[in-house]
């Protein structure tokens, strides 16, 4: 079946520009996640989605980061005001939700902000 | 808290080559899973495993297999006969234990294997 699909595949962006990104998860999954990686490094978690409602934002570096699920399906992370610290391919993954089930990632998007 | 360290920042080994990553990790949780998840250059992460800790059986997929030990905390991947295809950055996760069921990651072990 179709897996997670995350668009665009790569953004250019200038500074203090406002970007969305979106993500597709695999359909049935009720939670949804995004996450951070930067050049070289590990992945940070951002959020996480259980159906349309966001129990934790815990991860989401400042106010300019938002996210919102609808449908209980797609999902948009909005950067508003972009910096460069922000330049990073951002990561969505899905799972049934259940504790220890397997989070399946997208392909990512590459964010350069310049 | 959770924490995952694998200490292999990169390796490099020749085809047909034996390797093996390790991975130790802290869970404040009596039950949990791990993970392993591959990242080839193309950049998307392909999952590998999902081991629950009451299963210390080691596991074999093919030239891929996993030591997990309790005792020690730790959950290693070995490749056998090591192949082009297989240079990647491989990552080791625990969920988070608390009800998002996120993964915290360790830093990842670049593998590049040499023709």
């Amino acid at each position: 079946g179709a897996g997670v699909s995350q668009s665009p595949s790569n953004k250019v962006t200038e500074k203090g520009k406002d970007v969305e990104l979106r993500c597709d998860p695999i359909s049935g999954h009720t939670a949804l996640y995004w996450y951070r990686q930067r050049l070289g490094q590990g992945l940070e978690f951002l959020i996480y989605f259980q159906g349309n409602s966001a129990p934790d934002k815990s991860g989401l570096p400042s106010d300019r980061f938002s996210a919102e699920r609808t449908g209980e399906s797609v999902s948009t992370l909005t950067i508003q005001r972009t910096q460069q610290e922000d330049s990073a391919v951002y990561l969505c993954a899905s799972s049934f939700g259940l504790a220890g089930d397997t989070q399946y990632f997208g392909p990512g998007t590459r964010l350069t902000v310049l | 808290a959770q924490k995952v360290t694998q200490a292999q920042t990169e390796i490099s080994v020749v085809e047909k080559e034996d390797v093996t990553l390790d991975c130790v990790y802290e869970t404040r949780d009596t039950t949990y899973y791990l993970f392993w998840y591959k990242q080839p250059p193309s950049g998307e992460l392909v999952f590998l495993i999902r081991r629950n800790s009451f299963d210390e059986q080691n596991e074999i997929s093919g030239r891929y297999s996993w030591n997990f030990q309790k005792s020690t905390s730790s959950f290693n991947f070995t490749i056998t006969a090591s192949q082009v295809v297989d240079s990647a950055v491989y990552f080791c996760a625990v969920p988070d234990g608390g009800a998002t069921n996120k993964l915290i990651f360790g830093t990842g072990t670049l593998l590049a294997v040499q023709p």
